[in-house]
């Protein structure tokens, strides 16, 4: 079974830094799909990145990258010129691409605070 | 503008008590999930449905939770009786089936808002 981990249950970044969340995975699979999702206090799950498992090329959304190294099994998301309205549990996620309907697995999540 | 639509928003009950959630997934979506989030175990999967059959429901206490799709439009959550450990927000998340590589699947789940339980 895939299991994503995410090993910093909190951080925190000032205004305007750049903060990265790391995120590694366990997988025997080599076709995949990865997600970083936000959820804020309104808890509402909303998507900010994802990355197909055979793109070399790194996914970028406006301030938000991430870093897939995928020998490594690893897929950091980095939000540069953080906001205040960044604050949010952030959680890392796995989708088999295998044909069917498969679940997300998600990560625990990491609680980023950013400071005025 | 798409969304997927969870009932209730909010909910408290006694313990004992009959709690039926409702989701309406993203039209055209074939796919639908039922989640629980809690502070100790996050994200779990609970069940899960492809055109509106049952692929998977060994994340649910089958002794007292029950999910089914009466139709394509409605998925339901139920816990009879309900207990105090039940306390947790439930979502719902649809999408399409995931497809080989270069396929125009995104992968994506879109997600309800959640619906926030608190078992007395």
């Amino acid at each position: 079974a895939q299991t994503v981990t995410q090993s910093q249950p909190e951080m925190s970044v000032q205004e305007a830094e750049t903060v990265t969340l790391s995120c590694t995975y366990d997988t025997s699979e080599s076709d995949y799909y990865l997600f970083w999702y936000k959820q804020p206090p309104s808890r509402q799950m909303i998507l900010v990145i994802r990355q197909e498992a055979y793109k070399q090329q790194n996914a970028t959304e406006n301030r938000f990258s991430v870093n897939f190294q995928k020998a490594a099994k690893s897929f950091s998301l980095k939000i540069s010129d953080s906001q205040l309205g960044d604050a949010a549990m952030y959680f890392c996620a796995y989708r088999s691409a295998f044909p069917g309907n498969t679940p997300l697995v998600f990560g625990k999540g990491t609680r980023l605070s950013v400071i005025a | 503008d798409a969304r997927v639509t969870q009932t209730p928003r909010d909910k408290v009950t006694e313990m004992g008590q009959e709690v039926t959630m409702r989701c309406q997934p993203i039209l055209g979506h074939n796919t639908v999930f039922w989640y629980r989030q809690t502070m100790m175990q996050g994200l779990e999967l609970l069940a899960y449905f492809r055109n509106r059959a049952p692929l998977d429901d060994s994340g649910m206490p089958k002794d007292r939770f029950s999910a089914e799709m009466p139709d394509a439009t409605l998925a339901t959550l139920k816990i009879q009786p309900s207990e105090p450990r039940d306390s947790a927000v439930y979502f719902c998340a649809s999408g399409s089936r995931t497809s080989w590589t270069g396929g125009a699947d995104t992968g994506e789940l879109f997600f309800g808002e959640g619906s926030r339980l608190t078992v007395l």
